[in-house]
């Protein structure tokens, strides 16, 4: 079965700082790898997903993930924090067994940026 | 364009009483998810519709979890009898197609659930 692991369900970071969120995967064949965000009082939000192609994914509001097959991981990273970027982020997988239509999702990460 | 919504936002039930969540989907969204959050683990799977079929409920816990899409457009899922575990978000999502490459899942802010 496949599952994600995401370390750290807070990270603290202050503004203007390098975020750095991590997530690795388990999983027999290549999946599809996905970072939502939700905000308070808001509904899931993507923030980039990787399928095929190019490893390193950039997403929306400066953020970017690379997907590293040998190390099974998909961390997401921001250069320069922005307090609008505190909220709660979960890395997700899918895969063509499931015909790519169930996400799995790690444990979420609460990101908090201090001014 | 209005987005997933669904109603209520929160509902606070007594062990033993029935609940029913619902979830109107984008508007020409064929494909309708519930997801569910117990308090500090992950967002689970419960069941995919496309349209008012159920195309998998493998995620669902028991048969006091029941989900229906009359007509293909809104969703309820009512649960009865509830219990203290059956406390959490429930999410849904919907898309227009299936999701391959380019198709985008879109979540309502989900409906916090809290059996006493």
């Amino acid at each position: 079965a496949q599952s994600v692991t995401q370390l750290g369900s807070h990270v603290s970071v202050s503004e203007g700082a390098l975020v750095l969120l991590r997530c690795n995967y388990s999983s027999s064949v290549p999946p599809y790898l996905f970072w939502y965000v939700q905000y308070p009082n808001q509904g899931l939000q993507l923030l980039l997903k990787y399928t095929t192609g190019a490893t390193l994914v950039k997403g929306i509001n400066g953020f970017e993930a690379e997907f590293k097959k040998s190390e099974t991981s998909f961390h997401l990273t921001k250069p320069s924090a922005h307090m609008s970027d505190a909220a709660e982020y979960f890395c997700a997988v899918t895969r063509r067994n499931t015909g790519f239509q169930k996400l799995v999702f790690g444990t979420g990460t609460r990101l908090l940026v201090s001014p | 364009e209005a987005g997933v919504t669904q109603f209520p936002s929160h509902s606070v039930i007594e062990k033993g009483q029935t609940v029913t969540l619902r979830c109107d989907p984008i508007s020409g969204h064929d494909n309708l998810y519930w997801y569910r959050r117990v308090m500090g683990k992950e967002i689970k799977f419960l069941l995919h519709f496309v349209k008012e079929s159920k195309q998998d409920e493998s995620g669902m816990p028991n048969n006091r979890f029941l989900a229906e899409r009359t007509g293909g457009t809104y969703s309820t899922l009512k649960v009865q009898p509830a219990e203290l575990e059956d406390s959490g978000v429930y999410f849904c999502a919907s898309s227009q197609g299936q999701l391959t490459t380019n198709e985008k899942l879109f979540f309502g802010s989900g409906t916090q659930l809290s059996v006493l």
